[in-house]
């Protein structure tokens, strides 16, 4: 079955420690994002890419690191600077080449972070 | 990117057809509009795209005017299942990286 699989599916963080979100899809997209969303809130993007190995910051991306060694893989780690961490973080896939009109993205079933 | 308006809520019941619409008054000539459904603690999912006049596909309807100021999402016959957020994105047809996901219009549905 194709698709984007993220886990966990729920996460707690301590004070001060880095955790990272893991985000797998093996549709042969080229391009991967991240995303976070609060209660009631629509989403903003924290990083995406668009090729392996080269990543670009979205709005969001203070306290957060990400990397893409492989097609499939783009984990999220969320780090000990990242102040307010509690959120639903959300990865998206994308085919970026080809018909021009296909701008869409298509998501994983998101990992929900608390702080405990 | 062209700024979009669309109702923060809606309510319906069930049967009825269902139509949110989103303004997007500086659309630019190469935008596409995009219409994701996102349910309760999932990812959001692809509805409907368009580029102009209406598009059809087995969940939903798009009317898009001539002056593609605005465009309308149409639900036939609505269910329990429809109840969820529904976001209008407008941006080039390549620039998957630019998308901004506003707060959508929560859709609720009535038995």
């Amino acid at each position: 079955d194709g698709g984007i699989t993220q886990s966990p599916k729920y996460l707690f963080r301590k004070e001060g420690q880095n955790v990272t979100l893991s985000c797998e899809q093996n549709l042969n997209h080229d391009a991967m994002y991240w995303y976070r969303q609060d209660p009631g809130q629509g989403l903003r993007l924290i990083y995406y890419s668009q090729i392996v190995n080269d990543f670009q910051k979205g709005d969001i991306a203070e306290g957060y690191s990400v990397s893409r060694e492989k097609k499939e893989s783009f984990p999220l780690t969320v780090t000990s600077a990242q102040k307010n961490p509690t959120a639903f973080y959300l990865c998206a896939s994308r085919k970026s080449v080809g018909d021009l009109a296909k701008n869409i993205q298509y998501f994983g079933a998101g990992t929900r972070l608390s702080v405990l | 990117l062209a700024k979009t308006t669309q109702p923060i809520s809606m309510d319906s019941y069930e049967g009825q057809e269902v139509n949110i619409t989103c303004s997007h008054n500086n659309i630019a000539t190469n935008d596409y509009i995009t219409w994701y459904q996102q349910f309760p603690s999932q990812g959001p999912r692809f509805i409907i795209q368009g580029y102009k006049t209406k598009v059809t596909n087995e969940v939903a309807s798009l009317f898009i005017p001539a002056d593609r100021k605005s465009s309308t999402l149409s639900l036939p016959r609505v269910s329990l299942s429809d109840t969820a957020v529904y976001y209008c994105l407008v941006a080039k047809g390549n620039a998957g990286n630019m998308l901004t996901f506003g707060g959508g219009t929560r859709l609720m549905v009535k038995p």
